[in-house]
């Protein structure tokens, strides 16, 4: 079956590094995200991995993939107030496009 | 270059009602997928429209119905609304259409059910 799992909430000080983690169970997927959403507003892409890929590094951000266990994490480095959003994993499935989501989660980044 | 785009923003309606949203797709985009999202939860799947044809459809009844135009544009139509249709719908916008290929989001319209 097709599942996302996240953990709901993290909270950190600002300047920590966070680190959100996501398991899936699509072993076909080829490519996973991490998107992110502000209150009220849409999703917002992030980043994300193709899955022949183990690590992938953009400005702040660094992805790893754990392919074996099919698990991604998010890791947001020197993490600011503005970082403070709900965070969601997703998966693409099959050659529908269709991407399956995590419930997200909510990182809180403390002054 | 615009972002996907989605109207209204809001809108009320009661039950047994009928609805239609909108989105514009990003400039150059040719693919466009639907997602539903409840409060605190994911967003879930609901179809994907592909060179106006349908490419794809989620777990959802017969009266969640799409159109795509030749301008790549898209519609949303829900017939016989439901108090728990109430949600965030969302519009993803993609360069190439199929599988694997990139999504941007737009804003999203607020729907709710009374």
């Amino acid at each position: 079956g097709e599942d996302v799992e996240q953990s709901l909430f993290l909270s950190v000080r600002e300047g920590d590094s966070s680190v959100i983690n996501c398991t899936y169970t699509d072993s076909s997927s080829t490519y996973l995200y991490w998107y992110k959403q502000e209150p009220g507003a849409g999703l917002q892409l992030l980043t994300y991995i193709f899955s022949n890929m183990d690590m992938k590094q953009d400005q702040r951000l660094t992805v790893l993939l754990n392919k074996k266990d099919k698990h991604l994490s998010l890791r947001i480095a020197d993490t600011q107030t503005g970082d403070s959003a709900i965070y969601f994993c997703a998966e693409s499935s099959g050659n529908t496009g269709k991407l399956i989501f995590g419930q997200g989660t909510t990182l809180q980044v403390k002054p | 270059e615009t972002g996907v785009t989605q109207s209204p923003t809001h809108l009320i309606k009661t039950r047994g009602q009928q609805v239609t949203l909108r989105c514009s797709s990003q400039s150059g985009h040719n693919t466009v997928s639907w997602y539903q999202q409840a409060l605190g939860q994911g967003p879930q799947f609901i179809f994907q429209y592909y060179r106006e044809e349908e490419n794809g459809r989620g777990n959802f009844p017969p009266r969640f119905s799409g159109l795509q135009f030749p301008n790549y544009s898209s519609e949303l139509n829900v017939n016989a609304l439901e108090l728990d249709d109430s949600a965030l719908y969302l519009c993803a916008s993609s360069p190439r259409g199929g599988g694997a290929d990139t999504q941007y989001f737009g804003p999203g319209t607020r729907l709710t059910v009374l």
